[in-house]
């Protein structure tokens, strides 16, 4: 079965500095990932997935993740931070269904 | 374009009692998943239905059901109400099944149903 682990449950950076939220999974075969992100009162929005072509893949809002096998991680990046982006984001792994990790929820200081 | 939408927003049941949560799904989807969320943790995935009929199972009890209708709006009807059902109940549509590939699931902004 696939699993996805997100390695924090809480990122608090300051405005403008660089954003990583961490993400391992499990998975028997080529798995697809994506991250979610969610504000509050707000459904789920898909930021970016990975589907076996590029191992580096670009999202919406200047978000990206690398795919890396060895490493069973698909680690997601923000070069800088904007108070926008304050919220809860999910790392997802799919197999059969969407397993979604537990979250981790960003916080951004002024 | 409407979204996803979902009804009631929110919900106050009791023990023993029955509720029945619905959702509409994106123009031109024709599957629709049900994921429960409770607080503090990830979605989890209850169900999907793909032109009418389920399509897909996670790991949840057979007091949760569910139906689609022909215009692709479906319903999560949940059984004897215990207080581990109060959660999110987020519903998402998309175009095509489980064993197609993937096509982007667009999320209703939830149900929150309190079980007291």
């Amino acid at each position: 079965a696939q699993s996805v682990t997100q390695l924090d449950s809480h990122v608090s950076v300051s405005e403008g500095t660089p954003v990583l939220l961490r993400c391992n999974y499990s998975s028997s075969y080529s798995p697809s990932l994506f991250w979610y992100v969610q504000h509050p009162n707000k459904g789920l929005q898909l930021l970016l997935k990975y589907t076996s072509a590029a191992t580096l893949v670009k999202g919406i809002n200047g978000f990206e993740a690398e795919f890396k096998k060895s490493e069973t991680s698909f680690h997601l990046t923000k070069p800088s931070a904007h108070m926008s982006d304050a919220a809860e984001y999910f790392c997802v792994v799919r197999d059969n269904d969407m397993r979604f990790g537990a979250g981790t929820r960003l916080t951004v200081k002024p | 374009e409407t979204g996803v939408t979902q009804s009631p927003t929110h919900l106050i049941k009791t023990r023993g009692q029955q509720v029945t949560l619905r959702c509409s799904s994106q123009s031109g989807h024709n599957t629709v998943s049900w994921y429960q969320q409770a607080l503090g943790q990830g979605p989890q995935f209850i169900f999907q239905y793909y032109r009418e009929e389920e399509n897909g199972r996670g790991n949840f009890p057979p007091r949760f059901s569910g139906l689609q209708f022909p215009n692709y709006s479906s319903e999560l009807n949940v059984n004897a109400l215990e207080l581990d059902d109060s959660a999110l109940y987020l519903c998402a549509s998309s175009l095509g099944g489980v064993s197609s590939s993937y096509n982007e699931q667009f999320f209703g902004p939830g149900t929150r149903l309190t079980v007291l």
